[in-house]
């Protein structure tokens, strides 16, 4: 089974710039959902769904955004990126209560 | 919306001894999930325990176990037999529709 896949692994962007996190699963999860993590921190929650055509918004969520038009996809859209969005970005699946199946993360400066 | 309180960013413990992380969280759901998830430097979030919100009795799983004290909002969890691979951040995450984690413990374990 692939679980969760998270492209890509890295990225540099500059300032202003535009892109797009890609997060596909394959465990017919419901719950999908979009973190980032700055330097010895805790996981911070961006965005997430609950359903195909549901998503909400998390504790971090300017500066980006989500679609879920398949139970497959939640690609995570940063619209003009800044410095201050220089993280490591992870997508997450799961049941509803079950445990979270994490992608290997991205890493993404910008500069 | 949900809240998560991790008091000690750092703790350490002598191999083979016991120790306790501690977590607090507020949530205004009345039925979740809680979690707790170890991160080592390859910055893979592996599930250490899971506990059910309506279960009265503690989860265990091995040499970890939690105690879970529901109308205190409390979570911590507990590692018996410290061992050398235990040492990693470990996240509290009680669990819902917008999962959250706590800011993380660092725990060192000296041989």
């Amino acid at each position: 089974n692939a679980g969760v896949t998270q492209t890509p692994k890295f990225q540099v962007l500059k300032t202003g710039q535009s892109m797009t996190l890609q997060c596909a699963q394959d465990m017919n999860h419901e719950y999908m959902s979009w973190y980032r993590q700055d330097p010895g921190m805790g996981l911070r929650l961006i965005h997430y769904s609950v359903g195909a055509g549901i998503t909400d918004q998390g504790e971090v969520p300017n500066g980006y955004n989500v679609s879920r038009s398949t139970t497959e996809d939640f690609p995570l859209r940063l619209l003009s990126a800044a410095p201050s969005q220089t993280s490591v970005y992870f997508c997450a699946s799961s049941r509803v209560g079950g445990k979270l199946f994490f992608g290997s993360g991205t890493q993404l400066s910008v500069l | 919306a949900q809240t998560v309180t991790q008091s000690q960013p750092e703790m350490s413990v002598q191999e083979a001894e016991t120790v306790t992380l501690s977590c607090t969280y507020d949530t205004s759901e009345s039925d979740y999930y809680l979690f707790w998830y170890k991160q080592p430097p390859s910055r893979q979030m592996i599930l250490v325990i899971r506990q059910e919100a309506y279960k009265q009795q503690n989860a265990t799983e091995n040499r970890f176990s939690v105690n879970f004290q529901k109308a205190a909002k409390s979570f911590s969890l507990k590692i018996s037999d410290s061992q050398l691979g235990d040492a990693a951040m470990y996240f509290c995450a009680p669990g819902g529709n917008d999962m959250r984690f706590g800011a993380g413990t660092r725990l060192t374990v000296k041989p």
